[in-house]
């Protein structure tokens, strides 16, 4: 079975604090993806990556950057955390246009205070 | 403009009955797949079932089928003989096989149906 882990089910942050969230699986897929889950919003893209050291903003990309430095991570970071990013945030991979099933991490929900 | 539209925020079932969610899709890519997902409490992600826009027949696995109409741009989910189990957040969500690829397997997510089943 694929398998993505996210590092964190729950994280608490200050404002301003640099947070990391980081996305691992073990399937070699290409795709990789962050999403944020808002009530009411549905799952709106931040970023995502086709391969090593490639990256593409998604729809909301602001307050986001990410780095994949090997193919099967993937990281999300927060340079400095601001209230309105409190939220889930799910990570996802896939293998490519062909295979359609996206795979997704558990999430993790992120309190700023 | 909203690309993936579900219009129910709730909806509730009684226990072995059949219910129906509904999405409605915008794209103007010939090339498109449809997928729906449900999301327990737990949090995580659980594919259902997918639709591609050239796919002849409606999807089905198991108790699930994707009522696909692609003239009006719909593609409902129907669980048959719904179970506890069911009570779930469901997300309706599309990727567009547009620009040779590029769209690298993006999804673009509806708002979600919450479904509770009443025993």
């Amino acid at each position: 079975d694929v398998k993505v882990t996210q590092s964190s089910r729950y994280l608490v942050k200050r404002t301003g604090e640099k947070v990391f969230l980081e996305c691992v699986q073990d399937m070699d897929h290409e795709n990789m993806f962050w999403y944020r889950q808002d009530p009411g919003l549905g799952l709106r893209l931040i970023y995502f990556s086709y391969d090593v050291k490639m990256k593409e903003k998604g729809d909301i990309p602001e307050g986001y950057s990410v780095s994949r430095e090997k193919k099967e991570r993937f990281s999300l970071i927060l340079e400095s955390a601001s209230t309105n990013q409190t939220s889930m945030y799910l990570c996802a991979s896939s293998l490519g246009v062909l295979f359609p099933e996206a795979f997704f991490g558990q999430g993790t929900r992120l309190t700023v205070v | 403009a909203q690309k993936i539209t579900q219009t129910q925020p709730g909806m509730f079932v009684q226990e072995k009955e059949a219910v129906t969610l509904d999405c409605t899709y915008d794209t103007s890519d010939p090339s498109y797949g449809l997928f729906w997902y449900k999301q327990p409490s737990s949090g995580e992600m659980i594919f259902l079932i997918y639709q591609g826009s050239y796919d002849q027949q409606n999807a089905t696995e198991g108790r699930y089928s994707l009522n696909f109409q692609k003239a009006r741009k719909s593609a409902n989910l129907v669980i048959s003989a719904s179970q506890l189990g069911d009570s779930a957040m469901y997300f309706c969500a599309m990727r567009e096989n547009s620009a040779g690829g590029t769209s690298y397997g993006k999804l673009t997510f509806g708002q979600g149906t919450i479904l509770t089943v009443h025993p």
